[in-house]
């Protein structure tokens, strides 16, 4: 069935350093594919998203990158800041016979002073 | 326009019992999600709805779980004979669109535990 696998679970970077996190997706119907930080108690909030006809979108610090011939998408964040500690989520949308968006299991960020 | 609110944030209730949640989209988004998130877990889809029209349900809505938006606006989520594995957060998400492919906000969500 179609799945999302994101990795690393857990990424500690150095304040001012930059972070990779990366995931792939089993679809090749797969053509959305947004980005979401979710704090400590509070909602997932949308920070990037890219579509399929794009290969690399950027906003300010946060930019996303899409490869869809080997299926993976990456999401980059530069010059990291206190602030940017959180849970990140990949998720990829299909639309074929069902319409659904699947997230993968998220990558715990610590950014250390 | 304050985004998308749920209702109660919390919810404790005896297993066996029924519980409702609430969930108010942001006004004029046409389409309303229901997810399940447990710790550690990024959130599952469990169904959507377009307008009234309930267009979608993941298999992992079993038949003690019901979804209503009866009037295109707000969405209840119902969840019948709770079970401990039930225990979760119900997250809500609307988005403006026809299709799937939109950009989709978030509530705080309804974290519900079962004793």
């Amino acid at each position: 069935g179609e799945n999302v696998e994101q990795h690393p679970s857990t990424l500690s970077v150095q304040e001012g350093d930059s972070a990779v996190i990366k995931c792939t997706y089993s679809d090749s119907a797969s053509n959305y594919f947004p980005w979401y930080k979710q704090e400590l108690g509070k909602r997932p909030q949308l920070i990037i998203d890219i579509r399929s006809n794009v290969g690399e979108k950027k906003d300010q610090r946060i930019a996303v990158t899409l490869n869809k011939t080997a299926k993976h998408f990456s999401l980059h964040i530069t010059e990291t800041q206190p602030e940017d500690s959180a849970v990140y989520f990949c998720a990829a949308t299909i639309m074929n016979r069902d319409d659904k968006i699947i997230f993968g299991k998220g990558t715990r960020l610590h950014i250390l002073p | 326009d304050t985004g998308v609110s749920q209702d109660p944030r919390h919810k404790i209730t005896k297993r066996g019992q029924n519980v409702t949640f609430r969930c108010d989209p942001i006004s004029e988004h046409n389409r309303l999600y229901w997810y399940r998130q447990t710790l550690g877990q990024g959130p599952e889809f469990l169904t959507y709805f377009q307008n009234e029209a309930q267009l979608e349900k993941s298999r992992l809505l079993s038949d003690r779980f019901s979804a209503e938006r009866p009037k295109g606006s707000f969405s209840t989520l119902e969840i019948q004979r709770t079970e401990q594995g039930d225990s979760a957060m119900y997250l809500c998400a609307s988005s403006l669109g026809d299709s799937i492919n939109q950009p989709q906000h978030f509530g705080d969500g309804t974290r519900l535990s079962i004793l």
